[in-house]
This record gives structure tokens, sequence and C-alpha cells, in this order.
């Protein structure tokens, strides 16, 4: 199955600054999606980025917030712009790889 | 977008029996059903799945049964061991789509 490498795997911020989570692939997909997680809840979908067209966003999230990118079918970036302690939490990527959804490791953030 | 319900919220065995973790959906056009254990400070790991051509998939000591009429799919761990212990997720999406995850259920298993 596809292996997704997430980096950075954590990041301690600052409040009004923006942090970029890169994802990277090792095969070809079509969807990529990204997740939210806050402490002891479950995944929440943010977005889900295809390929050469704009990110389609979940109710509660919005594009200024929360910027991505999918330049090709291997890569994809989540920014998280304007931080608050609120946006603490732990942000994941996935893709359908044909056999199923492939997560990558997570990136925990803290804004202090 | 789809609804996922995943009761019971926490879970306590003891060592060597069973558990049974259950999940509603509510879009009828959801037809793939994947599980997901996620250990502390860890991203979900995929441990089983079904699709909706399928009511019952068994892996070793893992099973996961669907009822697509009734909307809801079910996860047996029979024999639990402590390492079976973790959070998990039931999820469900239409193929290759956007997928929404249960609310989770913690699993405790008593040595």
């Amino acid at each position: 199955s596809a292996v997704i490498s997430q980096k950075p795997s954590r990041d301690i911020c600052q409040r009004g600054t923006s942090l970029t989570i890169q994802c990277q692939v090792d095969s070809q997909v079509t969807m990529m999606f990204w997740y939210r997680q806050q402490p002891g809840q479950s995944l929440t979908l943010i977005a889900t980025a295809n390929q050469g067209s704009e990110a389609t966003y979940e109710s509660g999230f919005v594009i200024d917030k929360f910027p991505i990118s999918r330049p090709n079918l291997t890569f994809s970036t989540l920014t998280v712009s304007n931080m608050s302690p609120e946006d603490s939490s732990i942000y994941l990527c996935s893709a359908w790889t044909g056999a199923g959804y492939t997560f990558g490791s997570g990136t925990r953030l803290t804004v202090v | 977008g789809e609804n996922v319900e995943q009761h019971p919220s926490t879970l306590s065995v003891q060592e060597g029996d069973s558990a049974v973790i259950k999940c509603t959906y509510s879009d009828s056009a959801s037809n793939y059903f994947p599980w997901y254990k996620q250990e502390l400070g860890k991203g979900p790991q995929l441990i089983i799945d079904i699709r909706s051509n399928v009511g019952e998939k068994k892996d070793q000591r893992i099973a996961v049964t669907l009822n697509k009429t009734a909307k809801h799919f079910s996860l047996h761990i029979t024999e639990t061991q402590p390492e079976d212990s973790a959070v998990y997720f039931c999820a469900a999406s239409y193929e290759g789509n956007q997928f929404y995850f249960g609310t989770g259920t913690s699993l405790t298993v008593i040595p």
C-alpha cells in the first residue's frame, strides 16, 4: 500500500503566525484529504484536495484560514494561518490509494 | 455530508473476552466502511474494512459485519489481548471520496 510522509511531525508556534504542513505520497493519487484531530476527539475532515482544482472545504472551515495546495498527484500542503491557541491539534493528511485510505503520521501543532 | 455515530465511547473488557463496537451511518450511497486503530501519539492504522457487497469479513481475531438496510456496521474483536487497548474509529465513505469518522471508542483490555 502507499506510504505518506508528513512533516513536520510537531511544532510549537507563536499566535498570529502561520505553519505549512507537507504531505508526500509515494505513488500518484487522485484525491487527498486533510483532517484535524483535537485532543481526545475524533478526526474532522477539513477539506478535500484534487490536483488541478480548488480544494473543497467542509462546513466550518474556510480557505483563508486553511489554504491548501495540490500542485501534482503526489504532493499537498495545508497551511494553518493566523494561528490561535484554539488551532492546537493534530493535523493529518490522507489519500485514497485504490485499496483504502492511507494516513500520514500527523503533525502535532501547539500554538502559544 | 455523511453522519457517522459510534458506540460505546469507552469499553473495558477482561483479557480473553470479546469486544463489540457499533456504528451507524446516514448516507445510503456510502459503500466502503473501514475501521482504524489509533494508539497514543500515532496516526490511525487500518485494521479491517468492508464493502457494501459483503455482509461480513473476518481477519483472524477481528471481524466486521454490515447491515446495509439498517445502515449499521460493527467491529468484533475476539480473544482480546492487552495490546488491543487503543482508540478505535469507524468511518464511512463512497469509495475514494470524502470519508467521515465516528466519534471513537476507547478500548481497555484488563490483564
